[in-house]
């Protein structure tokens, strides 16, 4: 199993400019999460969805920050216009979600993205 | 509103010694804990998972205890490596599927 895959791993940008994060979660998996890490807020979750439809998006701080999973195997999350303040590490994560499935929950390596 | 807290936030320790980290939570209504290994500049690997009538669970040299009632969880390493230096993590998850983080400890093990 290739794991859960993101891209970009690295990004450089300038304030203003728009960021798209790409996910594709482990195969069969129906539930995926975005979190962004920094070292004052540690690990926070922005947004998570279930069977493609987002379920709990309090965490997203605000507007500019938009999230979406179009099909089981895709999800991107998008900032316009970012900001400095919005540089962290943001992961994806999935897991089978489901009576018998254990409920373990898979990581990405994360996107760790600088707005200058 | 759940809060997960970990202490300490930073440990050092030399090889072959056995320790103990805390994570407690205030909402003792959770589905299952799990705990988290973080190696600097990668995501979180998946250690152990107690589900919410589960009282710990063994892999190895590490063994996670959870006490529901009083919103707490240990991970214990029994004769640590240097291998073993990262940043450990603990998560709750209520039913809907939410999981809440620690802040982490970072564990430094000196050969």
């Amino acid at each position: 199993d290739a794991g859960v895959i993101q891209s970009p791993r690295h990004e450089v940008t300038e304030m203003g400019q728009e960021v798209t994060l790409r996910c594709k979660p482990i195969s069969g998996h129906n539930s995926l999460f975005w979190y962004r890490q920094t070292m004052m807020r540690g690990l926070e979750l922005l947004i998570y969805f279930n069977n493609n439809v987002p379920i709990d998006d309090s965490g997203m701080p605000e507007d500019r920050f938009s999230a979406k999973m179009p099909n089981a195997s895709f999800s991107t999350l998008k900032i316009q216009p970012s900001e400095p303040r919005d540089s962290a590490v943001y992961f994806c994560a999935s897991r089978r979600q489901g009576p018998f499935s254990g409920n373990t929950i898979y990581f990405g390596e994360g996107s760790w993205l600088t707005v200058v | 509103k759940q809060e997960v807290t970990q202490i300490p936030a930073a440990l050092s320790v030399p090889e072959g010694e056995n320790l103990v980290l805390n994570c407690s939570f205030t909402d003792s209504a959770i589905y299952n804990l799990q705990w988290f290994r973080q190696d600097p500049g990668k995501g979180l690997t998946s250690l152990l998972l107690i589900q919410s009538s589960q009282r710990e669970q063994t892999s190895g040299r590490l063994n996670a205890s959870l006490d529901k009632s009083s919103g707490r969880s240990t991970l214990y390493i029994a004769a640590s490596q240097p291998g073993d230096s990262a940043t450990y993590l603990c998560a709750v998850a209520h039913q809907g599927g939410k999981l809440i983080f620690g802040q982490g400890t970072e564990l430094s093990v000196k050969s």
